[in-house]
C-alpha cells in the first residue's frame, strides 16, 4: 500500500522567515494533495498536483511535484501567523479515489 | 456557495449508544468521502460513496459500522453500539466527477465516548 512520509514532523519558524515542507512517496504519485488544517477545524484544499515536474503558486505558497512523481515539496516565503497550522499532505492511493495521507507537518510561526 | 457541511460538530454518546454523523456535499458533488482521525494519528479513509452506492469501504470496521448516500438528504456515518476506541474526529470531504477534482473537507464531527 502506499505511504507517505513528511519531514519535518514540526517547525518553528520567525515571522517572515522562509519554509519548506517535504512529502515523499513509497509509490509513483498520481494525485498530490496539499491541505492545511488548524486545530479542531477541518482541511483547508491549498493545490493539487498531477503532473511530473509541475509547479502551482498561491498568493505566498508554491507547491511542487518532481519529474520521477515521488516527492513533493510545499514553500512558503515571507511566513506569516496566519500560516500556522498542519499541513499535510495526500496521495490518491492507486486507481482509486481514496486519499492516503501523510502524518502531517505542525508549523508554528514566532512573531 | 456553502462549503461541505457536518453536523454535528460535537457528539457525545456513552459506551453501548449510537452515533449517527451527518455530511452534506458541496453544492454539485455527487462524491462522497468519509475520513477518521483518531487521538495521536494520520487521517485514514474509510468509505467512498456516490449517490445510493458504496463504491469502496475498505477502510470500514467489519462490525458496527455503516455508511449510506441516499437520493434524498445527507450522507450518514453510522456507528451502532459505540466504544471508547470510537472517539475520534470524523471527516466528510466531497467531490465533483473527474479524476483532476479535488476533495473538499467539512470541519468534522468529533465523536467523544463516555
Amino acid at each position: 500500500s502506499q505511504e507517505l512520509e513528511q519531514s519535518p514532523q514540526s517547525l518553528i519558524v520567525q515571522e517572515g522567515k522562509n519554509l519548506t515542507i517535504n512529502c515523499t512517496s513509497s509509490k509513483t504519485l498520481y494525485g498530490l494533495y496539499w491541505y492545511k488544517q488548524k486545530y479542531g477545524e477541518g482541511l483547508i484544499f491549498l493545490m493539487m498536483l498531477q503532473k511530473g515536474g509541475e509547479e502551482k503558486s498561491h498568493e505566498k505558497i508554491t507547491a511542487k511535484l518532481d519529474e520521477k512523481k515521488q516527492q513533493s515539496s510545499l514553500h512558503i516565503t515571507a511566513s506569516q501567523p496566519s500560516h500556522a497550522g498542519i499541513y499535510l499532505c495526500g496521495a490518491v492511493s492507486g486507481g482509486a479515489q481514496k486519499l492516503v495521507f501523510g502524518q502531517g507537518t505542525r508549523l508554528t510561526i514566532n512573531p | 456557495n456553502a462549503g461541505v457541511m457536518q453536523n454535528p460538530r460535537h457528539l457525545v454518546r456513552r459506551r453501548g449508544q449510537e452515533a449517527r454523523l451527518r455530511c452534506s456535499p458541496m453544492k454539485g458533488h455527487s462524491h462522497v468521502y468519509w475520513y477518521r482521525q483518531l487521538p495521536e494519528e494520520g487521517l485514514k479513509f474509510m468509505v467512498y460513496l456516490q449517490k445510493e452506492n458504496i463504491i469502496d469501504e475498505s477502510g470500514m470496521p467489519k462490525e458496527r459500522f455503516s455508511a449510506e448516500f441516499p437520493k434524498e438528504g445527507p450522507s450518514i456515518l453510522r456507528i451502532q453500539q459505540v466504544v471508547r476506541g470510537d472517539s475520534a474526529a470524523y471527516f466528510c470531504a466531497s467531490s465533483g466527477t473527474g479524476t483532476d477534482q479535488p476533495q473538499h473537507f467539512g470541519d468534522g464531527t468529533r465523536l467523544s465516548i463516555l
